[in-house]
């Protein structure tokens, strides 16, 4: 069964430091999700992508978050300088086409601390 | 703005029992309401998806119910097992330009042998 991939699974960094998480949605997904979930919380929308273009990205912190997903297909979340904040789990989910009756498809997420 | 609780924050059962996740959310402008479950450390899997025009929905032993007009929705677990341990997440897709799910903060449930 095809999956949403992840890398990587865990990261440790130091506060001010520069890191990067990859994304592999399942094949011909058109929509990508990028959801920020801190301990004992839900996961929250940071933002979302049709194709290659950002379709909500409202709560992404821009001042040190960048998102791209260049060619529609697989997609890079990058935090510079990291904070201390920034430690929670960084899920990925993909969608076949728009929201609707489909379930969006999530993967293992990878788990950022910053010390 | 959409808001979604979940109660309780946590539940401890034994096994055997019958059980009850309540989930409710602010604006009924919903799309579809989805459970899902999380197993510590990892991802999320879907568990049911109601349409708001749908009232329940049924997979084995959960059953989920929607009542769109008051803003709730329950999940029912039958004959907990101790695989079933684990944090069950209540989600509402919203209108956004292409679909927002919004999410309540989690059950976690453990069932004890």
């Amino acid at each position: 069964e095809a999956e949403v991939a992840q890398s990587p699974r865990y990261k440790i960094t130091e506060k001010s430091q520069a890191v990067a998480f990859w994304c592999d949605p399942i094949s011909g997904h058109a929509t990508l999700y990028w959801y920020r979930q801190i301990l004992g919380q839900g996961p929250e929308l940071l933002v979302q992508f049709q194709d290659e273009s950002v379709v909500d990205d409202s709560q992404l912190p821009k001042d040190r978050f960048s998102a791209e997903r260049l060619k529609g297909v697989d997609s890079t979340l990058k935090i510079q300088p990291a904070e201390l904040g920034d430690s929670a789990m960084y899920l990925c989910a993909s969608l076949p086409g728009w929201g609707g009756a489909d379930t969006q498809y999530f993967g293992p997420g990878t788990r950022l601390t910053v010390l | 703005k959409q808001e979604v609780t979940q109660i309780p924050a946590a539940l401890s059962v034994p096994e055997g029992e019958n059980l009850v996740l309540n989930c409710s959310f602010t604006d009924s402008a919903i799309y579809n309401l989805q459970w899902f479950r999380q197993d510590p450390g990892k991802g999320l899997t879907s568990l049911l998806l109601i349409q708001s025009s749908q009232r329940e929905q049924t997979s084995g032993r959960l059953n989920a119910s929607l009542d769109k007009s008051s803003g709730r929705s329950t999940l029912y677990i039958a004959a907990s097992q101790p695989g079933d341990s684990a944090t069950y997440l209540c989600a509402v897709l919203i209108y956004n330009q292409g679909g927002k799910l919004i999410f309540g903060q989690g059950t976690e449930l453990s069932v004890k042998p």
